[in-house]
């Protein structure tokens, strides 16, 4: 049972424009949610994060939007760049307890390609 | 450099051995944690450590044990391989549970077992 879900493997975008990332949740309980930026041959490393009491937060080019009742959040890069590319995981976890206390569920990941 | 040291950088395991994957970290996290990275199913966990002296199993904890003696040190082992545990594995910490801290990871261990 996949309780965070990235449906789209890939992504592909031209410099400059706007990518757009999507990640799905199931567990109600989440209530803190992360993006992480992998490259290849090195440990994932943390973008930037959104707690449920809030539905945007943003960091310089990135943003992350949270819609509680969809289950849904993204991840907005823009301007996008091609150092941008790489994979993107989404991840959630609970701050207050239950089984998942101190856990981070991680999506599928989706590779982001930034054409020059 | 402070960060989380994982050795060996990879690995080619005949199935059937045992083979312990090192795990250490200089930032005195208390939560450790082991990940594997598989395509198309993400980063799983296989089990964690909210501080020295405590484990728990995550998502796929089968075939795999950990202990946690101290503070530092995190080892994963596999006590008889299987080629289902060809992966890369990904240990991380962070310095508490009370907030949103994000992990912090290693660069991994690419393990293949044959």
């Amino acid at each position: 049972d996949q309780q965070v879900k990235q449906n789209s493997p890939s992504l592909s975008v031209q410099e400059g424009r706007i990518s757009i990332l999507n990640c799905d949740y199931t567990n109600s309980m989440f209530d803190y949610f992360l993006w992480y930026k992998k490259y290849p041959a090195e440990g994932p490393t943390f973008l930037i994060s959104i707690s449920s009491i809030k539905d945007k937060n943003e960091d310089g080019r990135f943003t992350v939007f949270l819609n509680k009742s969809a289950k849904h959040l993204s991840l907005h890069i823009v301007p996008s760049q091609p150092g941008d590319s790489a994979v993107y995981f989404c991840a959630a976890g609970t701050r207050t307890g239950g089984t998942s206390y101190g856990k981070l569920t991680f999506g599928q990941g989706t590779i982001l390609t930034v054409h020059p | 450099i402070a960060g989380i040291t994982q050795a060996p950088t990879s690995q080619i395991l005949a199935a059937g051995r045992r083979m312990t994957l090192r795990c250490t970290q200089d930032m005195r996290h208390n939560a450790m944690y082991w990940y594997r990275q598989d395509l198309g199913l993400g980063l799983r966990l296989i089990h964690y450590s909210n501080t020295a002296g405590t484990t728990g199993k995550g998502e796929v904890p089968d075939g795999y044990s950990v202990s946690r003696a101290n503070t530092d040190d995190f080892p994963l082992t596999l006590a008889s391989a299987v080629p289902s545990q060809t992966s890369v594995y990904f240990c991380a910490s962070r310095a508490d549970l009370g907030n949103n801290s994000p992990l912090h990871f290693g660069n991994g261990t690419r393990l293949t077992v044959t």
